[in-house]
């Protein structure tokens, strides 16, 4: 069984469009977080979520909006998807935040945007 | 603010040599976590080490073994024996401490891509 798991895994849209990508884990953990990796490789942290209440929210456009329905979920709505916004999203979850704790990641979702 | 530096764009070696990763941090905490990770051509990110600021002792795990040294600020990664298996990018990262809890996240390096030529 996947520890986090995302969905989609590859996914291909036009500018404009609105698409969401869902976030699932099944640690137990009640720290998620969304991560996001340029194509020069660089890893930036988008957004923490801590017991479903929002922690973290780096600077990131309007047009994302995470949503934790409960702590084993966090999904990532993108609206009107930009040319920039193409990039490998990642999914991580921990327990209690990364002080002390192992950050897990999923797979992650490869957004490009034409 | 804390920032993570992996000077080492790119290293390619030969099947067997060992080679070493460079890790240098900046946190103004003094309780911190770091952090190496592994991607490989497949893409996802695996958890490597987790090591904490009050323990300096160094760790071996098969043919990896890490360095820490909070004189100079270091975390360096070595592989001993390399294989083409260990052809990915690795990334060091820092977590400072919350002493409130709650989720701090990870500051990551800009990554070492590791090329091992059989």
């Amino acid at each position: 069984d996947t520890a986090v798991s995302q969905t989609p895994k590859y996914l291909v849209t036009q500018m404009g469009n609105d698409k969401s990508i869902k976030c699932e884990q099944n640690l137990g953990h009640d720290t998620m977080y969304w991560y996001k990796q340029d194509s020069k490789k660089f890893l930036k942290i988008m957004f923490s979520y801590n017991n479903k209440e929002l922690i973290i929210n780096e600077t990131v456009p309007n047009r994302f909006s995470p949503k934790s329905p409960d702590k084993a979920h966090l999904n990532l709505h993108i609206n009107s998807l930009e040319l920039g916004d193409s990039a490998v999203y990642f999914c991580a979850s921990s327990r209690q935040g990364a002080s002390g704790n192992t950050i897990y990641f999923g797979e992650g979702s490869w957004l490009t945007v034409v | 603010a804390q920032k993570v530096t992996q000077a080492q764009t790119e290293i390619s070696v030969v099947e067997k040599e060992d080679v070493t990763l460079d890790c240098v941090y900046e946190t103004r905490d003094t309780t911190y976590y770091l952090f190496w990770y592994k991607q490989p051509p497949s893409g996802e990110l695996v958890f490597l080490i987790r090591r904490n600021s009050f323990d300096e002792q160094n760790e071996i795990s098969g043919r990896y073994s890490w360095n820490f040294q909070k004189s100079t600020s270091s975390f360096n990664f070595t592989i001993t024996a390399s294989q083409v298996v260990d052809s990915a990018v690795y990334f060091c990262a820092l977590s400072e401490g919350y002493s409130g809890g709650g989720a701090d996240g990870l500051t990551f390096g800009k990554g070492t891509h590791l090329i091992i030529q059989p």
